[in-house]
């Protein structure tokens, strides 16, 4: 069973803060995703990675930054929280597209509800 | 970028009716079409998915139509029960961005509700 947990299920900080969260995946995906999920707007990317070290924008990466040092572990950061990231995130892992493995499918960890004071 | 509507926001059905979600996406290039379920207080869960060389998939008493011409793909949920509650996502995959890796774009969501 593909296994991925995030650091807490819920976090409480204050504006201007710096917020860690992190993802770790058991199952050696090579593709790893940070979401945020907002009432009516669906799962929106914020950044991806796919090798270690490796990190691509999404579609709203604005007031985010990521870390992918390890290949299991994604951290998301938020340099210095702001109200309007008050959210819940949520992290997923896949394997790549084009290798044996074809398969897209992204299996997503538990969320992270933040609330930014 | 990829853009992907989905409709209608929220729909309650008689247990034993059927379901019907509908989405729609902008870019020809997308080539992968899944769909999550999410459950309350869960994370979101595959539960079906169709690539562009196909027209139609079944699972069971869930299939999803793909009309590549018209960009736009549906979810059939068959004798709905209570436990088929919950919020669907549609999403569409493409080649993202300069590096050409793979990313899904999601729709909005519907919420289902099943009436016992």
């Amino acid at each position: 069973d593909v296994k991925v947990t995030q650091s807490s299920r819920y976090l409480v900080k204050r504006t201007g803060e710096k917020v860690f969260l992190e993802c770790v995946q058991d199952m050696d995906h090579e593709n790893m995703f940070w979401y945020r999920q907002d009432p009516g707007l669906g799962l929106r990317l914020i950044y991806f990675s796919y090798d270690v070290k490796m990190k691509e924008k999404g579609d709203i990466p604005e007031g985010y930054s990521v870390s992918r040092e390890k290949k299991e572990r994604f951290s998301l950061i938020l340099e210095s929280a702001s109200t309007n990231q008050t959210s819940m995130y949520l992290c997923a892992s896949s394997f790549p597209g084009a290798s044996m493995l074809y398969t897209d499918t992204q299996y997503f960890g538990p969320g992270t509800r933040l609330t930014v004071l | 970028g990829e853009n992907v509507e989905q409709h209608p926001s929220t729909l309650s059905v008689q247990e034993g009716d059927s379901a019907v979600i509908k989405c729609t996406y902008s870019d020809s290039a997308s080539n992968y079409f899944p769909w999550y379920k999410q459950e309350l207080g869960k994370r979101p869960q595959l539960i079906i998915d169709i690539r562009s060389n196909v027209g139609e998939k079944k699972d069971q008493r869930i299939a999803v139509t793909l009309n590549k011409t018209a960009k736009h793909f549906s979810l059939h949920i068959t004798e709905t029960q209570p436990e088929d509650s919950a919020v669907y996502f549609c999403a569409a995959m493409k080649n993202h961005g300069d590096t050409g890796r793979r990313a899904l774009t999601f729709g909005s969501g519907t919420r289902l509700q099943v009436q016992p």
